[in-house]
């Protein structure tokens, strides 16, 4: 059955360095999402993206964070300084195509930064 | 505004029913899902129900809707300990290209054996 992937599983690094967490959609899939979620508290939305643009972000997706989807199966989210609050598990998720399609997740980046 | 709220914890015996509630606060929303999440694992998607529909059976999973008072339950029969997770109730927010997932805060299920 066809999954999402997400590399590494788990990346430490220090704070104000750079880090690039990489998702495999499934492969017929169009619309890709991030969530994140901090240790004991929800899961949340960070930014939709379709058609090489993004569709909608949140209030966390400021300027430290970007998308990109720079080839035909990676989907990538970067932030650009790290914070100690950016320590979170990150996930991505894809839709195939209609809003009634659902959301398949993959299995999370632990992000630990130091 | 968007909202999803859940009890935090349930503790059932083995074999028992569990059920997990949820409430949420957008009345256009068109599907409402439940995800499983076991320790250090990703999100499973467990079950969905489009929001016309009051119930949806799945084998051990029974989901119920009640749009009027915007409340969703998961009921699992027969409870097994592999059952033990956090279950996530979300909402889908938004239509068209956007269709964001808004989770609740998710409840651990304890199952004892």
């Amino acid at each position: 059955e066809p999954e999402v992937t997400q590399t590494p599983s788990h990346q430490v690094t220090q704070m104000g360095q750079e880090v690039i967490l990489r998702c495999v959609p499934i492969s017929n899939h169009l619309y890709f999402y991030w969530y994140r979620q901090i240790l004991g508290q929800k899961v949340e939305f960070l930014v939709s993206f379709y058609n090489n643009e993004i569709s909608e972000k949140s209030e966390i997706f400021d300027d430290q964070f970007s998308v990109e989807r720079p080839d035909g199966s990676n989907f990538t989210l970067k932030i650009r300084s790290t914070k100690l609050e950016d320590s979170a598990m990150y996930f991505c998720a894809s839709r195939r195509l209609a809003s009634t399609d659902t959301q398949y997740f993959g299995p999370g980046t632990r992000l630990t930064v130091l | 505004g968007e909202d999803v709220e859940q009890s935090l914890f349930l503790s059932v015996r083995e074999g028992d029913s569990s059920v997990i509630n949820c409430t949420y606060t957008d009345s256009s929303s068109t599907y409402l899902y439940w995800y499983k999440q076991e320790p250090g694992a990703g999100l499973q998607l467990l079950t969905y129900i489009f929001s016309n529909m009051d119930m949806k059976q799945d084998q051990r999973l029974t989901v119920l809707l009640n749009k009027k008072d915007k409340h969703l339950s998961l009921r699992i029969a027969d409870t097994q300990t592999g059952d033990s997770a956090i279950y996530f109730c979300a909402e889908s927010y938004g239509s068209g290209n956007t269709g964001k997932l808004i989770f609740g805060q998710g409840t651990t299920l304890q199952v004892k054996p």
